[in-house]
């Protein structure tokens, strides 16, 4: 099955300050998955990301703090904007696979801490 | 809106014994549904799904579940429960046809003990 490489796996970052987080999948995909999850907690939806168009983000979460780029059908990048500590969390990119038929595979995870 | 509840916050059982992790959800139309799988500091791993057919799903490591609709449930099951099998859970679902928004439950913690 396909292989979904998530980047930097954790990062400690200064408060006021951006992080962007790179997903790199080695299969196309249409549509990439944003998630966040606080440690051992549920798994929240931030956006979903279609290559070509404008990623559509869900309630509670907003284009300018967390801006996602999907330059292709292969790759995507959330990146985290003006950090404040409750930004602290892991976040997750996913896919959908059609190999898996409608199993999602998700990336290993980028576990941030805002200081 | 559609939901998933995990009642069970942690669930503890001896190894060799059978284990059962409890899902219930809510959608509009017809789900599709999928349990995965968290081991500490690791992403987290697909185990099994139901999308249509055969009520009783196979899945990996030993793993299946059942789905009833009439009781809108979709409970983990594993006949002999091993140390290794210890991590999270996570029950999902969504809607089928197209592109569905995928809604997670909130986990159960799963503690084998030997």
């Amino acid at each position: 099955s396909a292989v979904i490489s998530q980047k930097p796996s954790r990062d400690i970052c200064q408060r006021g300050t951006s992080l962007t987080i790179q997903c790199q999948v080695d299969s196309q995909v249409t549509m990439m998955f944003w998630y966040r999850q606080q440690p051992g907690q549920s798994l929240t939806l931030i956006a979903t990301a279609n290559q070509g168009s404008e990623a559509t983000y869900e309630s509670g979460f907003v284009i300018d703090k967390f801006p996602i780029s999907r330059p292709n059908l292969t790759f995507s990048t959330l990146t985290v904007s003006n950090m404040s500590p409750e930004d602290s969390s892991i976040y997750l990119c996913s896919v959908e696979l059609q190999q898996v038929n409608y199993g999602y595979t998700f990336g290993s995870g980028t576990r941030l801490t805002v200081v | 809106a559609q939901s998933v509840a995990q009642p069970e916050d942690q669930v503890n059982v001896a190894e060799g014994n059978p284990l059962t992790v409890k899902c219930t959800y809510s959608v509009s139309g017809n789900p599709y549904l999928f349990w995965y799988v968290q081991y500490p500091n690791r992403g987290l791993q697909f185990l099994l799904k139901y999308i249509t057919g055969d009520n009783l799903v196979k899945g990996s490591y030993g793993f299946e579940a059942e789905f009833n609709k009439s009781q809108t449930s979709f409970h983990l099951k594993k006949p002999s429960a091993l140390v290794s099998d210890s991590a999270l859970y996570f029950c999902a679902v969504r809607e089928s046809g197209g592109y569905q928004k995928v809604t997670f439950g909130t986990g159960t913690k799963l503690q084998v003990i030997p």
